[in-house]
C-alpha cells in the first residue's frame, strides 16, 4: 500500500524567504504526486501535482516541486514565502498501476512570519 | 454546482445516536471519496465509489459506518451509535475520472462532527 511521510510538524520561515516542505513516499508501482494546502476552516485547496515528464512541476501561487525518484521524495518549494502562504500543507501519493484512492501524509504547519 | 458540496458543516451528536453527513459532488464527476481528517492530522481514507459503485470501502473503521451512493451522485455517509472517536471532520471528494485517472480531487469544506 502507499504512504506518504511529512517529517517536519512545522517549518518556520521569515517572509521573503524561500521555503521547502519535504515530502517522501512509499508506492510498489509509479506514483502520482500532490500538494494540497488547507487554511483554517477550509477544505483542502489543489496546488500542484506529478503525473509524469518533467520532474519539476509548477503549481498554483508560485509553489514549485520536484519529483525525486531515487530519493522517493517531492518536496515543496517556493523562492519567496508570503505571511498569507501560512497554513496546513499535505503531501499525498496515488499509485497509479493498483488503485485511485489517495493517501494522505500528516501535515506540516507552514509559518511565515512577516 | 461549482464546487463539491457538504452538509451539514457542523453537528453535535450525543454518545450512542445515529447520524448522516451528505455529499453534493461536481456534477458528472465519477469518483467520490470519503476521508476522516482527526485533529491536527492528515486525512484518513474511508471509502470510494465510481458511480454508483463502492469499489473499497477498506477504510471504513468499523461496521458503524456505512456510506452510499444509490444514484451515483449524492452520497451519504452514516454513523450509527456515535462514540466520541469518531469525532473529527469528514472530508468528501470528488474526480472527474475514473479507475486509474490521473485527475486531481476537488474537495468540499468537510463536515465537523463532535460527539458528546
Amino acid at each position: 500500500a502507499q504512504s506518504v511521510a511529512q517529517p517536519e510538524d512545522q517549518v518556520n520561515v521569515a517572509e521573503g524567504n524561500p521555503l521547502t516542505v519535504k515530502c517522501t513516499y512509499s508506492v510498489s508501482g509509479n506514483p502520482y504526486l500532490f500538494w494540497y494546502v488547507q487554511y483554517p476552516n477550509r477544505g483542502l485547496q489543489f496546488l500542484l501535482k506529478y503525473i509524469t515528464g518533467d520532474n519539476l512541476v509548477k503549481g498554483s501561487y508560485g509553489f514549485e516541486a520536484e519529483f525525486n525518484k531515487s530519493q522517493t521524495s517531492f518536496h515543496l518549494k517556493k523562492p519567496s514565502a508570503l505571511v498569507s502562504d501560512s497554513a496546513l500543507y499535505f503531501c499525498a501519493v496515488r499509485d497509479r498501476d493498483r488503485n485511485n484512492d489517495m493517501r494522505f501524509g500528516a501535515g506540516t504547519r507552514l509559518t511565515v512570519k512577516p | 454546482g461549482a464546487g463539491v458540496s457538504q452538509s451539514p458543516r457542523y453537528k453535535v451528536a450525543k454518545r450512542g445516536q445515529d447520524v448522516a453527513l451528505r455529499c453534493d459532488p461536481i456534477s458528472g464527476h465519477v469518483s467520490l471519496f470519503w476521508y476522516q481528517q482527526a485533529l491536527g492530522q492528515g486525512p484518513e481514507f474511508l471509502t470510494y465509489f465510481q458511480n454508483e459503485a463502492q469499489l473499497d470501502k477498506s477504510g471504513l473503521p468499523s461496521d458503524r459506518f456505512f456510506a452510499e451512493r444509490p444514484e451515483g451522485s449524492v452520497s451519504t455517509l452514516k454513523i450509527q451509535r456515535t462514540q466520541q472517536e469518531d469525532s473529527a471532520v469528514y472530508l468528501c471528494a470528488s474526480s472527474l475520472g475514473g479507475f486509474r485517472a490521473n485527475y486531481g480531487y476537488t474537495f468540499g469544506s468537510g463536515t465537523r462532527l463532535t460527539v458528546v
